[in-house]
């Protein structure tokens, strides 16, 4: 069965300290790997999207990487707007090509000041 | 830039009633996807429409729940006679087509209370 699951649960970093969150998947056939954010009360907003391992995009402060197990979003230097849900979402190969994603639960980031 | 429109923000219903959720794609997406997400738990895809057409409809309940992307208008998730475990953030998200490079973007969201 395809499973994605995301780690830590809940983060707590203080600003400018950097660190990773994980997300770890079992699909049967990548066809592509997404970040969003989530914001409460908000819908998710598109961060990245990974297809191959070895594969790294950049965004600000955000840096997503992926292996063929599991994919890495760093946080650099993080600011208290960075605060979220960040979701993790595979797109499996018999998906059709289409946008039916399977999402991990998010990592709850807190940044403080 | 408009993006998915969703509405409303907030449908309170009582059990046995209706639900209408209503959503606009971004301008020129004809690809409308609906996920549902629980409390505490992750979103779930329930249904794909083109325009005028279900292409996948295996994440959806068998029963009480429906979806349509007519030619004209949002498309719309109806929940008949609902029930407390009803009660969720239902999202629906736009492509501008599929494959690669072709990411989907939410709207804001429906949350369905039902009392």
């Amino acid at each position: 069965e395809d499973q994605v699951t995301q780690s830590p649960e809940a983060l707590r970093l203080q600003e400018g300290e950097s660190s990773s969150l994980n997300c770890s998947y079992t699909v049967s056939g990548l066809r592509g790997l997404f970040w969003y954010r989530q914001d409460p009360g908000k819908g998710p907003e598109f961060l990245f999207t990974l297809y191959s391992a070895g594969e790294e995009k950049e965004k600000e402060r955000l840096k997503a990487t992926l292996t063929k197990k599991e994919s890495f979003l760093h946080i650099t230097a993080p600011k208290p707007e960075d605060s979220a849900t960040y979701l993790c979402a595979v797109q499996a190969s018999r998906s059709g090509g289409y946008n039916k994603l399977i999402f991990g639960a998010g990592t709850r980031l807190a940044v403080h000041p | 830039n408009a993006g998915v429109m969703q509405n409303p923000r907030h449908l309170v219903r009582r059990r046995g009633q209706e639900a209408r959720l209503r959503c606009s794609p971004m301008k020129g997406h004809s690809h409308v996807y609906w996920y549902r997400q629980l409390p505490e738990e992750g979103l779930k895809f329930m249904v794909y429409l083109q325009k005028e057409n279900i292409i996948d409809e295996s994440g959806m309940p068998k029963e009480r729940f429906s979806a349509e992307f007519p030619k004209e208008g949002p498309s719309i998730l109806r929940i008949q006679q609902v029930v407390r475990g009803d009660s969720a953030a239902y999202f629906c998200a736009s492509s501008l087509r599929t494959g690669r490079n072709t990411e989907a973007f939410f709207g804001q969201g429906t949350r369905l209370t039902v009392v």
